[in-house]
């Protein structure tokens, strides 16, 4: 149980354009996704807390209108990382939480390369 | 506001060598604990979490991880290295806040290497 996905797991993009990814929650419910950024050999940093029907929480630093984060539904988060640049590049994880325990389980990432 | 440090960002063994990875938090709120691994080209795996049960947590594929307070530390370990657990770590601090639910602080991670 607790299965995540991704989708796509990889995506090329040229300078400008948007891209969007989604985040599936497969078996269960998620009221709260959360969206992460990892970039090579480094750790990964929060971006925002997705809530259903409500805007997203950015950390600060984050561009919410660069990042626009949509939660439409209990199994659904979408990211769009708007006009993309060369330094947008990344490997974007999302999460989603289930419990109690209040649990994390991630999905397997979506590598962006942005020429 | 919580934070990790990952003490170590390498750490090499011998297979069949016990492993310890090392792990210091702070956090302003009862901490949940946890520790993921990531192996190269996959998603973040759950190993075991600390949500203030017992401070001796068991996790998968034979790793365990003790609560020390009074420490604030959070380290993981295995008794015997197999090929397969070279990945990179990560100890993961969740801070409750009282507000549900709360992203999590990741450490830098620990690169662990087995030598044949």
């Amino acid at each position: 149980g607790a299965v995540v996905s991704q989708h796509p797991s990889r995506v090329i993009c040229k300078s400008g354009t948007s891209v969007k990814i989604e985040c599936r929650s497969l078996d269960f419910q998620a009221t709260t996704m959360f969206w992460y950024r990892q970039f090579p050999k480094q750790s990964l940093m929060l971006m925002a807390t997705s809530n259903e029907g409500s805007k997203a929480t950015y950390e600060q630093g984050v561009e919410k209108d660069k990042f626009l984060i949509n939660h439409a539904s209990l199994t659904l988060s979408t990211l769009t990382v708007t006009s993309a640049h060369p330094e947008d590049s990344s490997f974007y994880i999302c999460s989603a939480t289930a419990g109690p325990p209040l649990t994390q389980y991630f999905g397997p990432g979506t590598r962006l390369t942005v020429l | 506001a919580q934070s990790v440090t990952q003490l170590d960002s390498h750490v090499s063994v011998s297979e069949g060598t016990p492993v310890l990875l090392r792990c210091n938090y702070s956090s302003s709120y009862s901490p949940s604990l946890f520790w993921y691994v990531q192996h190269p080209n996959k998603g973040l795996q759950l190993l075991l979490k600390y949500t203030s049960a017992a401070t001796l947590v068991k996790g998968i594929n034979g790793f365990e991880a003790e609560f020390k307070k009074s420490e604030t530390s959070f380290h993981l370990t295995k008794p015997s290295a197999h090929m397969s657990d070279a990945a990179e770590y990560f100890c993961v601090v969740r801070a409750y806040s009282g507000g549900g639910a709360d992203g999590l602080t990741f450490g830098k991670g620990t690169h662990l290497i087995i030598q044949p």
